[in-house]
């Protein structure tokens, strides 16, 4: 069956950098984009962008340009989230989802604190 | 950036009791290719969430067929016909006709 299976939960300090993979498997890779979205702590649910999982390249929401990476390790099944220069807002819970968001990630915690 | 506002943003409910969730834009979500692009999610506590309807009206893989969407246009809605424990949690509302996908606020549905 289908699964995108993320990496663990994170805590980071203010200015460091977090990566954050989903691996997939059950279907082949680079027939359906993945995209990424935002969760803060009891809040809603915010789009951060998008990777064409068959030429790599990568398209950010305006609020996501700049310290967001998205990137692939295509013979891996892998998608990467990579954020840099880490702020207080940028906690909270990291999903990946597939194609026409019909399968999602577990998730990742990213907590930044000092 | 296009705005989905639903309606109500708290839902009280009995087991067994028929709901609907409206989801308003305030763009049409009409596509060019004649799609609409309108998806329904639920988000139990502490899960991903997961797709139930996509665009506008088709069941997502393994949902039951007690949940049914429509509306066309700015206006749609969600319906669960006979609410059941596993239902509870927050239901989601999202676009993808315009740039950028956005989402609705959220409407969690509780036990009354």
């Amino acid at each position: 069956q289908i699964q995108l299976v993320q990496s663990g939960p994170e805590l980071k300090k203010p200015g460091e950098s977090v990566k954050i993979s989903c691996k997939a498997s059950g279907y082949t890779f680079t027939d359906y984009a993945m995209h990424w979205v935002k969760q803060a702590p009891g809040k809603g649910l915010k789009w951060m962008g998008w990777i064409n999982t068959y030429t790599g390249k990568p398209t950010y929401a305006d609020d996501f340009k700049g310290r967001f990476v998205f990137s692939l390790e295509a013979s891996a099944s892998t998608a990467n989230l990579q954020i840099s220069n880490l702020k207080n807002e940028d906690t909270a819970t990291y999903f990946c989802a597939r194609g026409q968001f019909g399968d999602w990630g577990q998730g990742v915690m990213v907590t930044v604190s000092s | 950036d296009v705005v989905l506002t639903q309606t109500p943003s708290i839902l009280s409910a009995t087991i067994g009791q028929s709901v609907s969730i409206s989801c308003r834009s305030s763009q049409s979500l009409l596509d060019s290719d004649g799609n609409t692009y309108l998806y329904w999610f639920l988000q139990r506590p502490g899960q991903s969430p997961q797709r139930l309807i996509y665009l506008v009206s088709n069941l997502g893989s393994g949902v039951p067929n007690r949940f049914s969407g429509s509306g066309s246009g700015t206006d749609f809605t969600l319906k669960i016909s006979g609410v059941e424990a596993e239902d509870l949690g927050v239901y989601y509302c999202m676009q993808a006709t315009h740039a950028p996908p956005t989402f609705g606020g959220g409407t969690k549905l509780e036990l009354k």
